[in-house]
């Protein structure tokens, strides 16, 4: 059984950097691609990257410029990193399971990030 | 990014009807086409994949259909359980993956 339990901060003011971690729990870490999707309250949801085993990542065009991601493999975990957060990237930020070309079938229970100055 | 729309942006059913949602995608995307289901404080649950498998575990009262540009999820025969929002996601070209804006299904 797949289980994702995230964590990190959740409130931030305003040019700060969000930061998030997501531990795998169950099955392979090897193979999949690591993904980071996020929900503003009462919106719909945005993809926002992935990384593989391998450190590999691909990212929104839109989000590009100030994400970054992280595996460690020894701890079957992986971490999203958004610098420089505005009121716009209050969400809810969910990690998730994904393969290459294929949709989301594990999901992590979700983190609410409110920027606020 | 290829665009995905949802049609309609919300729908009211009663228990036992039966509801159809239109997803259209701004390209053809063949069947690289999800649905997924989120009820309130809880993260997306994956209902099918390549637009017409339904994922283990989930009731054969849904089905999804289409190929190309347009695709719809029906439920059949609404349960209390199915009143929730809906999304599609395309998988067939990224970066960005992306996602219809969503349809919201609520009790008549």
């Amino acid at each position: 059984q797949v289980q994702l339990q995230q964590w990190g901060a959740g409130l931030l003011k305003p040019s700060e950097t969000l930061s998030l971690t997501c531990a795998v729990y169950g099955g392979s870490f090897s193979g999949y691609y690591w993904t980071w999707v996020r929900q503003p309250p009462g919106k719909g949801l945005e993809w926002i990257g992935e990384i593989n085993h391998g450190g590999g990542t691909n990212f929104n065009p839109s989000l590009k410029s100030r994400v970054t991601m992280s595996v460690d493999t020894s701890k079957n975990q992986f971490s999203l990193k958004l610098i420089s957060v505005a009121a716009a990237d209050t969400a809810v930020y969910y990690c998730a399971r994904g393969i290459h070309l294929w949709p989301l079938a594990y999901w992590g229970q979700g983190t609410l990030v409110t920027v606020s100055s | 990014a290829i665009r995905m729309t949802q049609s309609p942006s919300s729908l009211s059913a009663s228990t036992g009807d039966r509801v159809t949602i239109t997803c259209r995608a701004s390209q053809g995307i063949s069947t690289y086409l999800a649905w997924y289901q989120q009820k309130p404080g809880k993260a997306p649950k994956l209902l099918i994949y390549s637009a017409s498998t339904l994922q283990n575990g989930v009731p054969s009262r849904f089905s999804g259909s289409g190929s190309g540009t347009d695709f719809t999820l029906t439920i059949s025969n609404l349960q209390s359980e199915d009143f929730a929002t809906y999304y599609c996601q395309q998988y067939y070209s990224y970066p960005p993956y992306t996602f219809g804006q969503g349809t919201k299904l609520d009790i008549k």
